[in-house]
């Protein structure tokens, strides 16, 4: 079985930082690439980045630049995403995802469970 | 970033063809792959569509999909209520270097 576990929700005040865990089984996270993906409450999905394990790349959404960091932990073959200076406008789910499978780079084929991140005063 | 365009709504009774459309620019679709995914309510989504056409293993060959210049679309066929949902496209773009996602439809089945 192949799939991604992600670490439990999450409650912060403005301005305080998240560090949300994915971690592989089944799978080695070196092999792949990891995405993260946000949804707020009600809405769409967004992309916040990605992170190619064996070669070190992120790429971060503008949106998000200087706020973010994705890492990965080949050791425990788990992928790391941790936001700063949060806002409430960061309250949302946030997804681990695979790329680079099978399907092409471009399609996020294994999903994590998806983490809630509250922000509030 | 930008956001691909999709309607925001789309239905049918069991049975009936559904379609919805995904608007881009050349940046993304006009130039790479579209991926289509489902997301049912309170799930993570689920990857229904890779490469603009093609259908993951698993996936009920219910679902097509096509790419036109600029645009995509995805369609049901013989709606099952379990298609209740909302269907998400994305691509990379080359433009933005990100990855779009569109503004999602929700199917609703009758």
């Amino acid at each position: 079985q192949v799939y991604l576990v992600q670490s439990g929700a999450e409650v912060k005040k403005p301005g305080a930082s998240v560090k949300v865990s994915c971690k592989a089984s089944g799978f080695i996270l070196m092999n792949y690439g990891i995405s993260w993906v946000r949804q707020a409450p009600g809405q769409g999905l967004e992309w916040m980045g990605r992170i190619t394990p064996n070669i070190g790349y992120t790429n971060y959404a503008r949106t998000l630049q200087g706020r973010v960091t994705m890492t990965t932990d080949t050791s425990t073959n788990t992928a790391y995403m941790e936001l700063r200076s949060l806002t409430s406008d960061d309250t949302a789910i946030y997804y681990c995802a695979r790329r680079g499978s099978i399907y092409g780079d471009d399609a996020f084929d294994i999903w994590g469970q998806g983490t809630m991140v509250s922000v509030s005063s | 970033q930008s956001a691909l365009i999709q309607p925001p709504s789309a239905s049918g009774t069991p049975g009936q063809r559904v379609t919805m459309s995904c608007s881009g620019t050349t940046s993304n679709i006009g130039r790479n792959p579209v991926i289509w995914y489902q997301q049912l309510p309170g799930t993570a989504p689920k990857l229904l569509i890779y490469s603009s056409l093609q259908r993951p293993s698993g996936v009920p060959d219910r679902f097509s999909a096509s790419k036109s210049g600029a645009s995509a679309s995805l369609a049901i066929s013989g709606l099952q209520s379990e298609d209740e949902a909302d269907y998400y496209c994305a691509a990379w773009d080359d433009s933005l270097n990100a990855y779009v996602f569109g503004t999602g439809t929700k199917v609703t089945v009758l």
